[in-house]
């Protein structure tokens, strides 16, 4: 099964309006933080914005925002007055507690927004 | 700025020549990790260093070392290169292992091989 899932493959939204990112996770731990990452055709992964499974409040990072929803098991990227240079491929990730010393990110097959003037 | 950084940006190599990478990190994180990542897929996690403790994923391909001789640098060694071994190789850092750290990542070396 998918442990992490982002059904969008592509998004648009035009400059200065907001969007939203949808990503979805599955996991059986209590401890897990979510991640959101933003790769430019550069190639450089981008940490963007965490979620603590414990935390209460939703994250926020300037324009960016993290709809956590733990019932759900959803955590979408939520960007305010998008810009031109927000155009990008995105990607959702969860890191679990370590097993059998195994420490990683799973990542979403990504979303790739463009921002249009 | 304290970062992660890649040398070389891009790597042309031939089939079967061997090919190392580097990267460097001056946020004096305990963890280093590889990462590979074909073109429109998701990074996968080739391994990491704990420390100095390395740790192999089940299905990383023998053709693949690496060595972290301080707790600045990290090398990515592909014995063997084939072609389908292009792909862009991403070293991330992390202050320690679990749930709760960020990982950070550097700006990746692009491999191409011929």
């Amino acid at each position: 099964a998918q442990k992490i899932t982002q059904t969008q493959p592509g998004m648009f939204v035009q400059e200065k309006e907001a969007v939203t990112l949808d990503c979805t996770y599955d996991t059986s731990d209590q401890s897990y933080g979510l991640f959101w990452y933003k790769q430019p055709s550069s190639g450089e992964m981008i940490f963007l914005i965490y979620q603590g499974s414990y935390d209460e409040q939703n994250a926020t990072e300037g324009r960016y925002s993290l709809n956590f929803q733990k019932a759900r098991k959803s955590a979408n990227l939520v960007i305010s007055a998008s810009q031109l240079g927000d155009s990008a491929m995105y990607f959702c990730a969860m890191r679990e507690g370590l097993f059998n010393n195994t420490d990683k990110l799973i990542f979403g097959t990504g979303t790739r927004l463009q921002v249009f003037p | 700025d304290a970062m992660v950084i890649q040398n070389p940006r891009y790597q042309v190599t031939q089939f079967g020549k061997p090919v190392t990478l580097s990267c460097s990190q001056t946020l004096n994180h305990n963890v280093m990790y590889w990462y590979q990542q074909k073109s429109s897929q998701a990074p996968k996690l080739l391994f990491h260093y704990y420390d100095k403790d390395f740790n192999n994923e089940a299905d990383t391909p023998d053709n693949f070392q690496s060595r972290r001789p301080n707790t600045s640098f990290c090398f990515l060694d592909i014995r063997s290169p084939g072609l389908g071994d292009a792909a862009m190789y991403l070293c991330a850092t992390s202050r320690t292992r679990g749930p709760v750290d960020t990982q950070y990542f550097g700006p990746g070396t692009r491999l191409l091989v011929l």
